[in-house]
């Protein structure tokens, strides 16, 4: 089955320093990968989606960004992180498949990166 | 807009009891559902999902139903336990947004001894 790795679990930084978020994924080849952030106490925002390497959707116009060099690797980045910046944020990766309509695959999520952006 | 939400926000109940969690969903396009249960300082786990073509799916002590006169949906927990202490989180998927779920605000569930 597939397992998504997220590090480090906790993470503060200060206004203006970059940022580096790592995921990685296991039991699956050429999976869907997605970075969300959940704000305290609410609902998860899609942030990026990506069905392949080098391939990259963002959703919503940001201050962060996402790669995707490898076929099991996905990064969110920031050059200069903002107060805003700061929440949970979570990787998910569903199997291949479901960007064509095969959706009946659900999406599996790692436990997350606490970012606290002081 | 589209959106997913939850009629309420918390749900106390008492161990043993029977939990239901509702969602509303205002995209009669939804064709995929999915809820989710995040514990604290963790991802959210997959429970249990239904496409639309269906009105009701089992699992282990969950069952799912699916209204989509009303675009209802709701996860029914039976015997609840302490264990299931958590947010319940519905989601949904429709084929024109390609494989990305949107999430509802989430139902913090806390079990009573």
């Amino acid at each position: 089955s597939q397992t998504i790795h997220q590090w480090p679990a906790t993470l503060v930084q200060p206004v203006g320093s970059p940022l580096s978020l790592e995921c990685t994924v296991e039991g699956t080849s050429n999976p869907n990968l997605y970075w969300y952030r959940q704000a305290a106490g609410r609902g998860l925002q899609l942030l990026f989606y990506s069905v392949g390497i080098g391939q990259i959707s963002s959703e919503v116009p940001q201050n962060l960004s996402a790669s995707r060099p490898q076929d099991r690797q996905f990064i969110l980045s920031s050059k200069k992180l903002l107060l805003s910046d700061s929440g949970f944020y979570l990787c998910a990766g569903s199997p291949a498949g479901v960007a064509q309509g095969v959706y009946n695959s659900p999406l599996h999520f790692g436990n997350g990166t606490r970012l606290t952006v002081t | 807009g589209e959106s997913v939400g939850l009629h309420l926000p918390t749900l106390s109940v008492q161990e043993g009891d029977n939990s239901i969690i509702n969602c509303a969903y205002s995209n009669s396009a939804s064709d995929y559902f999915i809820w989710y249960k995040q514990e604290s300082g963790k991802g959210p786990q997959f429970i249990i999902d239904i496409r639309s073509n269906m009105d009701k799916r089992q699992g282990q002590r969950v069952t799912v139903l699916l209204n989509k006169t009303v675009k209802h949906l709701s996860l029914q927990i039976a015997a609840t336990q302490p264990g299931d202490s958590a947010v319940y989180f519905c989601a949904e998927m429709r084929e024109t947004s390609g494989s990305r779920l949107t999430f509802g605000e989430g139902t913090q569930l806390t079990v009573n001894p």
